[in-house]
């Protein structure tokens, strides 16, 4: 397996702040790295995938960036219903996985 | 509109064995991947693995592999997971996805409901 890890485990933020949460490869992935944000009793949401681009539907606020072994996710002017948790993957392996999530309270 | 539905909560021994259906609709079935995600209760997301709904081709996790067997019923597009030797720290909820095969990275752009399984005696 393709170990992730996330970095922070959880932060603390404001609405109107900037956000940035990194993810680093134990080996290069190329840009196989895709984001998911999950709320509290929902299922996981595609955010970004392709290192840097952003899923349909997906406020432009999102962006993403990096390739290799470290990748950024950033949410730029932090709303109120983007508290939540934030994962990583992995698709290059044919043995896909996840950051461990990061979590975005305020 | 594209759907993945899965089948309901389950309660299951220590030992027994369950298997979770997954039935996708608004899309043609075969030109994807079915993966499979569990989530144990306050935790993160685990892949567990992957079946190619055209060609019935299988990946599974290192951690899963030898307990869990993944199949389809194309002719209802439906996959299914069976999970067999059930733990107490197999209670998670079990989520299928789907991601295109020819797709540029695998990313799971449609997800099921969730079924909460859980081992308990």
């Amino acid at each position: 397996d393709i170990q992730l890890t996330q970095s922070p485990s959880s932060l603390s933020a404001s609405v109107g702040d900037r956000v940035t949460i990194t993810c680093r490869a134990r080996q290069s992935i190329n840009s196989y790295l895709n984001w998911y944000q999950q709320k509290p009793g929902q299922v996981p949401k595609l955010l970004i995938y392709g290192a840097s681009s952003l899923q349909s539907g997906v406020p432009s606020r999102f962006s993403g960036s990096g390739s290799g072994t470290d990748f950024t996710l950033t949410i730029n002017s932090l709303q109120p219903e983007d508290f939540a948790t934030y994962y990583c993957q992995q698709t290059y392996s044919l043995m896909s996985s996840f950051g461990q999530g990061t979590k975005v309270e305020i | 509109q594209v759907r993945l539905v899965q089948s309901g909560a389950e309660v299951q021994k220590p030992g027994a064995s369950v298997k979770v259906s997954c039935k996708a609709s608004g899309d043609t079935f075969s030109d994807y991947y079915i993966h499979w995600v569990r989530q144990a209760p306050g935790q993160g997301l685990e892949w567990m693995g992957r079946i190619n709904a055209n060609s019935g081709g299988t990946n599974y996790g290192l951690k899963f592999h030898g307990r869990v067997t993944l199949t389809l019923d194309t002719s209802i597009s439906t996959a299914y997971m069976d999970l067999s030797g059930l733990k107490s720290d197999d209670t998670a909820v079990y989520y299928c996805a789907r991601a295109k095969v020819y797709q540029s990275y695998g990313q799971f752009d449609y997800w099921g409901q969730g079924t909460l399984v859980t081992v308990s005696s």
